[in-house]
């Protein structure tokens, strides 16, 4: 049974500081891992989906990697601003297209 | 409107009452999921859609029952719940043969 762990569980920065948030799962047989954030009482956002035969996606100021033989991925934040703040959720794609998630990681980005 | 909406945004109920979430969307997708969210734990997986038809009960107690009458419109049927099934409730949608799933902003619930 996959397992996803992602630490740390909150995370408070500077703004401008670059920071890593990471995301580590016990299956590496998946599919694909996909990286979302959450707003306080709010649905996900999709941010990136990197495939299993990938190693990265970049978009904007943010890159994911996939580690898979490592069972590790990180997220990538380059010069953070406060509108960032949000909870990051990491989540493993297996068959028929499941998604099991991590508990995620609250950022706060201090101006 | 545009994406997936759910409705209501908030709820509170008794242990007696019987309520139903409802989710839509507008993306032209043809697999639509519910997901439970509670407070310290992962988003959990309860009941996945595909082309109308259940493909996945993730070993969900019998008072929440799903109903999805067309590839746009997903219900939650709820009855007889209890404090612990307190949670955000959300609703995500995809199309066939693509991996991302779009989310629409959940039900909190609240169980007296």
């Amino acid at each position: 049974k996959q397992e996803v762990t992602q630490i740390p569980a909150a995370l408070s920065v500077p703004e401008g500081e670059n920071l890593v948030l990471n995301c580590s799962f016990t299956d590496s047989a998946i599919y694909n891992l996909q990286w979302f954030r959450q707003d306080p009482g709010k649905g996900l956002t999709s941010l990136l989906l990197i495939q299993s035969s990938q190693r990265e996606q970049t978009s904007g100021r943010l890159n994911a990697s996939l580690d898979k033989s490592s069972g590790r991925s990180t997220l990538y934040i380059a010069a953070s601003q406060p509108g960032d703040s949000a909870t990051y959720l990491c989540a493993g794609g297996g068959s028929n297209y499941k998604l099991t998630f991590g508990k995620g990681t609250l950022l706060t980005v201090n101006p | 409107e545009t994406g997936v909406t759910q409705t209501p945004r908030h709820l509170v109920m008794g242990m007696t009452n019987k309520k139903s979430l409802k989710c839509e969307q507008h993306l032209g997708h043809n697999a639509m999921y519910w997901y439970k969210q509670s407070a310290k734990k992962p988003l959990e997986l309860m009941f996945v859609y595909s082309l109308e038809e259940r493909v996945e009960n993730n070993s969900v107690p019998s008072r929440f029952s799903p109903e999805c009458p067309n590839s746009s419109h997903l219900f939650l049927h709820l009855h007889t719940l209890q404090p612990e099934d307190s949670a955000l409730y959300l609703c995500a949608s995809r199309l066939a043969g693509t991996d991302t799933q779009y989310f629409g902003p959940g039900t909190r619930l609240t169980v007296l």
